[in-house]
């Protein structure tokens, strides 16, 4: 089946610095792919559209100058968090469709804990 | 807007039973697709099964099968003879299928699933 990676799987980072979040479709292509917040035993907000070859589309609530995507390629969609803060620690999944929208492969997820 | 809920933040079963768990969502579409999905405490979001809203019958896999009642907007899960393998947070999920909300999925809260030995 399809793999979706993401890298790093888990980051500390001080508070007022960035930090960038890897996320790749190995072994299929995804002009689309969804990047996904997650809160300790809570739910998976969306966050925001990852569009290949033009701008992302964000979320209501959702501030587009602190968390900047990038889809630079087929394979590859990058989230940076900007002057990451300690409410931003939170556990960042994303997701790409296959042939079929609803075939939804997820990526392991990364931790990001800002100190 | 599209809201799942689910009612239940905790469920538990005695290994070998069976649990239901329950989702509820509000739509006004009539093409979506409903989704359980399970999370285990490595995170890794893993399909469980799959509902199209244009299909009567009910989906199922193996040990996993749901009650999927559109007029009442109701979807839930069934896991016969429970495994300790299930243990997990369990999301119901909605995909609209038109529009911009193409393959964007909405998560209900989620159900702590425990199994006991």
């Amino acid at each position: 089946g399809a793999v979706v990676s993401q890298h790093p799987s888990w980051v500390i980072c001080k508070s007022g610095t960035s930090v960038k979040i890897e996320c790749r479709s190995l072994d299929f292509q995804a002009t689309t792919m969804f990047w996904y917040r997650q809160f300790p035993k809570q739910s998976l907000m969306l966050m925001a559209t990852s569009n290949e070859g033009s701008k992302a589309t964000y979320e209501q609530g959702v501030e587009k100058d602190k968390f900047l995507i990038n889809h630079a390629s087929l394979t590859l969609s990058t989230l940076t968090v900007t002057s990451a803060h300690p409410e931003d620690s939170s556990f960042y999944i994303c997701s790409a469709p296959g042939t079929s929208a609803y075939e939804q492969y997820f990526g392991p997820g990364t931790r990001l804990t800002v100190t | 807007a599209q809201t799942v809920t689910q009612s239940q933040p905790e469920m538990s079963v005695q290994e070998a039973e069976t649990v239901t768990l329950s989702c509820t969502y509000d739509t006004s579409e009539n093409n979506y697709y409903l989704f359980w999905y399970k999370q285990p405490p490595s995170r890794q979001m893993i399909l469980v099964i799959r509902q199209e809203a244009y299909k009567q019958q009910n989906a199922t896999e193996n040990r996993f099968s749901v009650n999927f009642q559109k007029a009442a907007k109701s979807f839930s899960l069934k896991i016969s003879d429970s495994q300790l393998g299930d243990t997990a947070m369990y999301f119901c999920a909605f995909m609209k299928l038109s529009g911009t909300s193409y393959g964007k999925l909405t998560f209900g809260q989620g159900t702590i699933l425990t199994v006991h030995p």
